[in-house]
């Protein structure tokens, strides 16, 4: 089945840098990247997703990029502020089949 | 207002007690799953269901038991809890399981087993 690998599992930024997490996928099947984000106690929320046949999607100060060859795919966010600061998980899906997800990453902005 | 309702939100139990997890939806969703979340694991999908009547495994279905009789719900059965499933459950649900469409989470149900 499908696998997710996320790195790093911790993540420590400046306000005002970037931050960059980096995910792994193992079926080359998979045609749907979403990423969630989470804060303390709260549910997962959607904050950006790709399509198998699309490389890159922006939105504002986050974007994701996808690279199918290699089978991986990156969040990014410019101009961090600290409400940027939760858990970030990526997922992979391949359609009709289950919801794979990452480990996920907990982004911390320093002010 | 659209959203995934579920109930109890907190449940303390004892082992071996059959427990129900509700789980219901209002925006006539086709994609209805579970998930466990645990620390350092991430959220692992238990169950799905692409419609009525129609559910399969995902990644840790072992212990688990659902069904899909209506649309709007999707309930998550444990016939016979065990302490190591002890951890906070999420319902999500979504438009289709036909492209790419957002997957909305309910807002938790923290289960102790003891």
């Amino acid at each position: 089945g499908e696998n997710v690998e996320q790195h790093p599992s911790t993540l420590s930024v400046q306000e005002g840098d970037s931050a960059v997490i980096k995910c792994t996928y193992s079926d080359s099947a998979s045609n749907y990247f979403p990423w969630y984000k989470q804060e303390l106690g709260k549910r997962p929320q959607l904050i950006i997703d790709i399509r198998s046949n699309v490389g890159e999607k922006k939105d504002q100060r986050i974007a994701v990029t996808l690279n199918k060859t290699a089978k991986h795919f990156s969040l990014h966010i410019t101009e961090t502020q600290p409400e940027d600061s939760a858990v970030y998980f990526c997922a992979a899906y391949v359609y009709g089949q289950n919801f794979v997800f990452g480990p996920g990453t907990r982004l911390s902005v320093l002010p | 207002e659209a959203q995934v309702t579920q109930n109890p939100r907190y449940l303390i139990t004892v082992t071996g007690k059959k427990l129900t997890v509700t789980c219901s939806q209002n925006m006539n969703h086709e994609y209805m799953s579970w998930y466990r979340q645990d620390p350092g694991l991430g959220l692992r999908q238990i169950y799905y269901s692409m419609n009525v009547e129609v559910t399969d495994k995902g990644d840790v279905p072992e212990g688990y038991k659902v069904s899909r009789k209506e649309k709007r719900n999707f309930p998550l059965i444990l016939e016979s809890p065990s302490p190591n499933q002890t951890s906070l459950y999420f319902c999500a649900s979504s438009l289709s399981w036909q492209g790419t469409y957002e997957q909305y989470f309910g807002p938790g149900t923290r289960l102790t087993v003891t």
